[in-house]
């Protein structure tokens, strides 16, 4: 079971580069999101999307974009990197239904670093 | 908005003593509530979570939690701990409609002494 998986791992860029990162998920749930974490704060939400199509912002949206074109795929663009987007990023998805509302499945990371 | 609260930044405990990790939140009705592990390098893993019905809630691993809504708490618990318990925890609380994304507390860095 592939669940949900992040490309790349790890990733350096230098400061205005531009990026993205590919989120992928096998489990049909039309829920996905964009997490960011840096020490001491917690997960924070970038962008999410409901369902294919759709995209709306989170907490942090600021420097980041999101398309959902496909139902499986959420990717998440930097188009001008910046040191303070320095960070490990999280995709997750959830399934739709009262039993599973709620509960994220999580990839493995992505670390970025920009210098 | 919701939000959690995780009062300890870090907890150290010897390897077979118990295990209480604090988490409270804010919410304006009855909340999902989630505890994550998160081990290093690694994604967040589910523990456990209350979404309704009984409010002491068992997980794997060992871990249990329990919702107590006159103090907003939802603190986890294990009887005696593992040195593979080592890792970060994270409590979050959930809407029970709309976007249903989770808010995250800081986190607890949990170390286990041999």
């Amino acid at each position: 079971n592939a669940g949900v998986t992040q490309t790349p791992k790890f990733r350096v860029l230098k400061t205005g580069q531009s990026m993205t990162l590919l989120c992928a998920q096998d489990m049909n749930h039309e829920y996905m999101y964009w997490y960011r974490q840096d020490p001491g704060m917690g997960l924070r939400l970038i962008h999410y999307s409901v369902g294919e199509g759709t995209t709306a912002k989170g907490e942090v949206p600021d420097g980041y974009n999101v398309s959902r074109l496909k139902k499986q795929n959420f990717l998440l663009g930097l188009e001008s990197a910046a040191p303070s987007q320095t960070s490990v990023y999280f995709c997750a998805s959830s399934p739709t239904g009262t039993g599973g509302a709620g509960e994220l499945f999580f990839g493995e990371g992505s670390r970025l670093t920009v210098l | 908005a919701q939000s959690v609260t995780q009062p300890d930044i870090h907890i150290t405990v010897s390897e077979g003593a118990s295990l209480e990790l604090r988490c409270n939140y804010s919410y304006g009705a009855t909340p999902y509530l989630f505890w994550y592990v998160q081990s290093p390098g690694q994604g967040l893993q589910l523990l456990l979570k209350y979404f309704s019905g009984d409010t002491l809630v068992q997980g794997i691993k060992g871990f249990e939690a329990e919702f107590k809504r006159s103090q907003s708490s939802f603190n986890l618990r294990k009887p005696s701990v593992h040195w593979s318990d080592a890792a970060e925890y994270f409590c979050a609380v959930g809407a029970h409609t709309g976007r249903r994304a989770l808010t995250f507390g800081s986190g607890t860095r949990l170390q286990v002494q041999p």
